[in-house]
């Protein structure tokens, strides 16, 4: 399983922006890559996936450059409930492995 | 999308006690995975639960502390076995969203505290 570096933490203010990169230098060629969302006292929920360039849905928007070593997720004009946990996970690829590998994940604090 | 639910949402138990939480998914899936979460921590996988075979243990925890089973295609059980306070965590279980790789579905959880 590929390794991922994202930042411990990052602050915003409601209505802001905010970005959070995650490092996968050894991502391999069939890996995806997926980013998760936990809640306090709540388990994790699936928010994007992508593979390359830019994926994007009701929820976030996901930037894979062309190398794949790096990816960003967007989270536009956040609100104080779009404080939680961020995961990103790089999958093993191939449907037949289903194990997910859960780094530190990035706290997002939103404040007012 | 899988609904999935766990019993008991919390509890608080005595060391040297045992405690099985229940899940239960509002459709059949193929697998079901276990995960714990302790304070303040990421998930850490457990164990690999397929329906009528043996569970797939992570290296680091064995099937005499954290037995599982795995009766039906919407149901799953993990005991944690002659608990000490290490043992407290949140005990998560999760299933495979078929056909879709990387993405699996949560529960909310089971708050465990052993004094």
């Amino acid at each position: 399983l590929a390794k991922t570096t994202q930042p411990i933490s990052m602050d915003s203010y409601e209505g802001q922006e905010v970005n959070i990169t995650c490092s996968h230098n050894n991502i391999a060629t069939n890996d995806y890559i997926t980013w998760y969302q936990q809640f306090p006292s709540q388990g994790p929920r699936f928010i994007i996936q992508g593979y390359k360039t830019k994926v994007t849905n009701e929820v976030a928007s996901l930037f894979i450059p062309a190398d794949r070593k790096s990816s960003t997720l967007s989270l536009p004009r956040v609100s104080l409930s779009d404080t939680a946990v961020y995961y990103c996970l790089v999958g093993a690829g191939g449907y037949n492995d289903y194990k997910l590998s859960f780094g530190a994940g990035t706290t997002v604090t939103v404040r007012a | 999308s899988a609904v999935i639910s766990q019993k008991p949402s919390r509890d608080i138990c005595q060391r040297g006690t045992s405690l099985t939480i229940q899940c239960q998914v509002d459709s059949q899936v193929t697998m079901m995975f276990w995960y714990r979460q302790q304070p303040g921590q990421s998930l850490t996988l457990i164990a690999t639960a397929n329906q009528g075979s043996e569970a797939t243990y992570e290296s680091g925890f064995v099937i005499d502390k954290f037995p599982i089973s795995r009766p039906n295609l919407t149901f799953s059980t993990l005991t944690v076995s002659n608990m000490s306070p290490e043992d407290s965590s949140i005990y998560l279980c999760s299933v495979d969203s078929s056909g879709t790789r990387d993405t699996q579905y949560f529960g909310p959880g089971t708050r465990l505290t052993v004094l």
